[in-house]
Protein backbone atom coordinates (compact mmCIF):
# COMPACT_ATOMS: atom_id res chain seq x y z
CA UNK A 1 0.00 0.00 0.00
CA UNK A 2 1.77 3.40 -1.22
CA UNK A 3 1.42 5.70 1.29
CA UNK A 4 2.66 8.83 -0.76
CA UNK A 5 1.22 8.91 -4.52
CA UNK A 6 1.62 10.37 -7.60
CA UNK A 7 -0.82 10.30 -9.76
CA UNK A 8 0.40 11.69 -12.84
CA UNK A 9 3.50 9.58 -14.33
CA UNK A 10 3.96 12.37 -16.93
CA UNK A 11 2.94 16.34 -17.31
CA UNK A 12 4.02 18.34 -20.28
CA UNK A 13 4.61 22.08 -20.37
CA UNK A 14 5.47 25.09 -22.26
CA UNK A 15 8.17 27.09 -21.59
CA UNK A 16 7.46 30.28 -19.77
CA UNK A 17 4.00 28.51 -17.94
CA UNK A 18 3.15 27.39 -14.79
CA UNK A 19 4.27 23.89 -13.52
CA UNK A 20 2.04 22.29 -10.94
CA UNK A 21 3.03 18.57 -9.59
CA UNK A 22 0.67 17.28 -7.06
CA UNK A 23 1.63 14.42 -4.40
CA UNK A 24 -1.03 12.62 -2.32
CA UNK A 25 -0.22 10.78 1.18
CA UNK A 26 -2.50 8.80 3.18
CA UNK A 27 -0.31 8.36 6.91
CA UNK A 28 -1.55 11.29 8.93
CA UNK A 29 1.62 10.74 11.28
CA UNK A 30 3.75 12.63 7.90
CA UNK A 31 5.12 15.85 9.29
CA UNK A 32 7.73 16.67 7.12
CA UNK A 33 7.99 16.52 3.21
CA UNK A 34 10.38 17.28 0.43
CA UNK A 35 10.72 17.20 -3.24
CA UNK A 36 13.60 15.88 -5.07
CA UNK A 37 14.48 16.13 -8.54
CA UNK A 38 15.46 13.51 -10.82
CA UNK A 39 17.85 14.03 -14.38
CA UNK A 40 18.62 10.57 -16.11
CA UNK A 41 21.70 8.45 -15.01
CA UNK A 42 21.89 10.89 -11.86
CA UNK A 43 20.70 10.49 -8.70
CA UNK A 44 17.58 12.58 -6.97
CA UNK A 45 18.65 15.72 -5.71
CA UNK A 46 16.73 17.66 -3.14
CA UNK A 47 15.00 20.42 -4.44
CA UNK A 48 12.42 21.63 -1.62
CA UNK A 49 10.94 20.44 1.94
CA UNK A 50 8.01 21.74 4.26
CA UNK A 51 7.59 21.08 7.41
CA UNK A 52 3.36 20.25 8.49
CA UNK A 53 3.57 23.24 11.01
CA UNK A 54 3.48 25.53 7.60
CA UNK A 55 1.05 25.62 4.42
CA UNK A 56 3.89 27.10 1.94
CA UNK A 57 7.37 27.41 1.27
CA UNK A 58 8.85 29.17 -1.34
CA UNK A 59 12.25 29.09 -3.13
CA UNK A 60 12.89 30.97 -5.79
CA UNK A 61 10.96 29.56 -8.80
CA UNK A 62 9.67 26.68 -6.50
CA UNK A 63 6.93 27.40 -4.46
CA UNK A 64 5.73 24.03 -2.17
CA UNK A 65 2.17 24.20 -1.08
CA UNK A 66 0.57 21.91 2.28
CA UNK A 67 -2.97 21.54 2.52
CA UNK A 68 -2.97 18.70 5.64
CA UNK A 69 -6.66 18.31 5.82
CA UNK A 70 -6.46 17.15 2.39
CA UNK A 71 -3.48 15.20 3.01
CA UNK A 72 -2.29 17.06 -0.23
CA UNK A 73 1.12 18.91 -1.52
CA UNK A 74 1.63 20.29 -4.56
CA UNK A 75 4.79 21.67 -6.55
CA UNK A 76 4.39 24.75 -8.22
CA UNK A 77 7.68 25.77 -10.81
CA UNK A 78 7.08 29.59 -12.70
CA UNK A 79 8.03 30.24 -14.84
CA UNK A 80 9.16 26.70 -15.82
CA UNK A 81 12.57 26.43 -18.29
CA UNK A 82 13.67 23.31 -20.32
CA UNK A 83 16.27 22.67 -17.78
CA UNK A 84 13.43 21.85 -15.36
CA UNK A 85 12.90 18.54 -17.40
CA UNK A 86 13.14 16.08 -14.92
CA UNK A 87 11.29 13.23 -12.79
CA UNK A 88 9.92 15.11 -9.78
CA UNK A 89 9.81 12.62 -6.56
CA UNK A 90 7.65 13.74 -3.63
CA UNK A 91 9.06 12.42 -0.38
CA UNK A 92 7.33 12.44 2.71
CA UNK A 93 8.68 11.68 6.83
CA UNK A 94 7.25 11.08 10.08
CA UNK A 95 8.68 10.43 13.78
CA UNK A 96 9.02 7.35 14.87
CA UNK A 97 7.55 6.38 18.16
CA UNK A 98 10.23 3.56 18.56
CA UNK A 99 12.78 6.19 18.59
CA UNK A 100 14.49 5.05 15.47
CA UNK A 101 15.38 7.36 12.86
CA UNK A 102 12.99 9.05 10.41
CA UNK A 103 12.92 7.38 7.04
CA UNK A 104 11.64 8.89 3.86
CA UNK A 105 8.85 7.32 1.57
CA UNK A 106 8.80 8.23 -1.74
CA UNK A 107 6.03 8.52 -4.04
CA UNK A 108 6.37 7.07 -7.85
CA UNK A 109 7.43 9.74 -9.52
CA UNK A 110 6.29 12.18 -11.94
CA UNK A 111 8.17 13.22 -15.13
CA UNK A 112 7.95 16.96 -16.65
CA UNK A 113 8.74 17.98 -19.84
CA UNK A 114 8.77 21.42 -20.04
CA UNK A 115 8.55 22.41 -24.12
CA UNK A 116 10.51 24.77 -25.65
CA UNK B 1 33.35 16.73 -1.09
CA UNK B 2 32.98 13.78 -4.08
CA UNK B 3 29.31 12.95 -2.80
CA UNK B 4 27.98 9.56 -2.71
CA UNK B 5 30.31 7.17 -4.87
CA UNK B 6 28.62 4.07 -6.33
CA UNK B 7 29.83 1.12 -8.00
CA UNK B 8 29.51 0.08 -10.74
CA UNK B 9 27.35 2.12 -12.85
CA UNK B 10 25.88 -0.41 -14.68
CA UNK B 11 25.80 -4.57 -14.47
CA UNK B 12 24.51 -6.66 -16.82
CA UNK B 13 24.43 -10.49 -15.35
CA UNK B 14 23.10 -13.90 -15.87
CA UNK B 15 19.94 -14.92 -13.73
CA UNK B 16 21.55 -17.17 -11.10
CA UNK B 17 24.38 -15.02 -10.86
CA UNK B 18 25.91 -12.91 -8.03
CA UNK B 19 25.45 -9.35 -7.65
CA UNK B 20 27.74 -6.99 -5.71
CA UNK B 21 26.81 -3.06 -5.83
CA UNK B 22 29.08 -0.91 -3.56
CA UNK B 23 28.35 2.56 -2.03
CA UNK B 24 30.95 5.22 -0.27
CA UNK B 25 28.47 7.29 1.47
CA UNK B 26 29.83 11.06 2.42
CA UNK B 27 32.37 11.22 4.67
CA UNK B 28 30.96 12.18 8.26
CA UNK B 29 27.34 11.04 7.21
CA UNK B 30 26.27 8.40 10.38
CA UNK B 31 23.16 7.18 7.95
CA UNK B 32 23.05 5.04 4.68
CA UNK B 33 20.18 4.57 2.80
CA UNK B 34 19.86 1.39 0.07
CA UNK B 35 16.87 2.45 -2.25
CA UNK B 36 15.63 0.01 -5.26
CA UNK B 37 13.53 2.50 -8.51
CA UNK B 38 11.20 0.67 -10.53
CA UNK B 39 8.68 1.98 -12.83
CA UNK B 40 5.60 0.94 -10.82
CA UNK B 41 6.87 1.51 -7.45
CA UNK B 42 9.37 4.22 -7.37
CA UNK B 43 11.89 4.22 -4.66
CA UNK B 44 11.54 1.79 -2.28
CA UNK B 45 13.90 1.74 0.77
CA UNK B 46 15.15 -1.89 1.28
CA UNK B 47 17.53 -0.74 4.42
CA UNK B 48 19.49 1.41 6.01
CA UNK B 49 22.20 1.78 8.80
CA UNK B 50 23.56 4.46 11.39
CA UNK B 51 26.49 3.91 12.42
CA UNK B 52 27.11 1.07 10.45
CA UNK B 53 24.70 -0.55 12.08
CA UNK B 54 21.79 -1.60 10.41
CA UNK B 55 18.46 -0.68 11.36
CA UNK B 56 15.74 -1.86 9.35
CA UNK B 57 15.85 -4.09 6.84
CA UNK B 58 12.31 -4.86 6.36
CA UNK B 59 12.54 -3.54 2.63
CA UNK B 60 14.69 -6.51 1.68
CA UNK B 61 12.58 -8.09 -0.57
CA UNK B 62 13.42 -11.68 0.07
CA UNK B 63 16.65 -13.36 1.61
CA UNK B 64 18.28 -13.33 -1.27
CA UNK B 65 19.02 -9.84 -0.22
CA UNK B 66 21.99 -8.79 2.17
CA UNK B 67 23.77 -5.75 2.68
CA UNK B 68 27.03 -4.59 5.25
CA UNK B 69 28.45 -1.71 6.09
CA UNK B 70 31.92 -2.65 7.51
CA UNK B 71 32.78 0.72 8.12
CA UNK B 72 31.96 4.24 8.09
CA UNK B 73 33.00 4.57 4.22
CA UNK B 74 31.98 1.90 2.50
CA UNK B 75 28.84 -0.86 2.32
CA UNK B 76 27.88 -3.30 -0.06
CA UNK B 77 24.19 -4.58 -1.96
CA UNK B 78 24.36 -8.21 -2.28
CA UNK B 79 21.89 -10.24 -4.66
CA UNK B 80 22.56 -14.03 -4.62
CA UNK B 81 21.06 -15.59 -6.64
CA UNK B 82 19.90 -12.48 -9.12
CA UNK B 83 16.55 -12.98 -10.91
CA UNK B 84 15.30 -11.07 -13.47
CA UNK B 85 12.70 -9.25 -11.43
CA UNK B 86 15.51 -7.99 -9.15
CA UNK B 87 16.27 -5.52 -12.64
CA UNK B 88 16.30 -1.86 -11.48
CA UNK B 89 18.08 1.14 -10.34
CA UNK B 90 19.94 0.58 -7.06
CA UNK B 91 20.50 4.02 -5.22
CA UNK B 92 22.63 4.47 -2.13
CA UNK B 93 22.18 7.41 0.14
CA UNK B 94 23.43 9.18 3.16
CA UNK B 95 22.58 12.04 5.37
CA UNK B 96 23.82 13.70 8.68
CA UNK B 97 21.41 14.98 11.25
CA UNK B 98 18.68 16.23 9.14
CA UNK B 99 15.93 14.55 6.14
CA UNK B 100 18.19 15.79 3.34
CA UNK B 101 19.09 12.78 1.69
CA UNK B 102 21.70 13.08 -0.79
CA UNK B 103 22.38 10.33 -3.32
CA UNK B 104 24.54 8.42 -5.79
CA UNK B 105 24.22 8.24 -9.36
CA UNK B 106 22.89 4.72 -8.90
CA UNK B 107 23.50 1.19 -9.99
CA UNK B 108 21.59 -0.30 -13.04
CA UNK B 109 21.24 -3.23 -12.91
CA UNK B 110 19.79 -5.62 -15.45
CA UNK B 111 19.86 -9.30 -14.78
CA UNK B 112 19.14 -11.60 -17.99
Amino acid sequence: DQQVKQNSPSLSVQEGRISILNCDYTNSMFDYFLWYKKYPAEGPTFLISISSIKDKNEDGRFTVFLNKSAKHLSLHIVPSQPGDSAVYFCAASAIRSSGSARQLTFGSGTQLTVLP
Amino acid sequence: DAGVIQSPRHEVTEMGQEVTLRCKPISGHDYLFWYRQTMMRGLELLIYFNNNVPIDDSGMPEDRFSAKMPNASFSTLKIQPSEPRDSAVYFCASRQGTEKLFFGSGTQLSVL
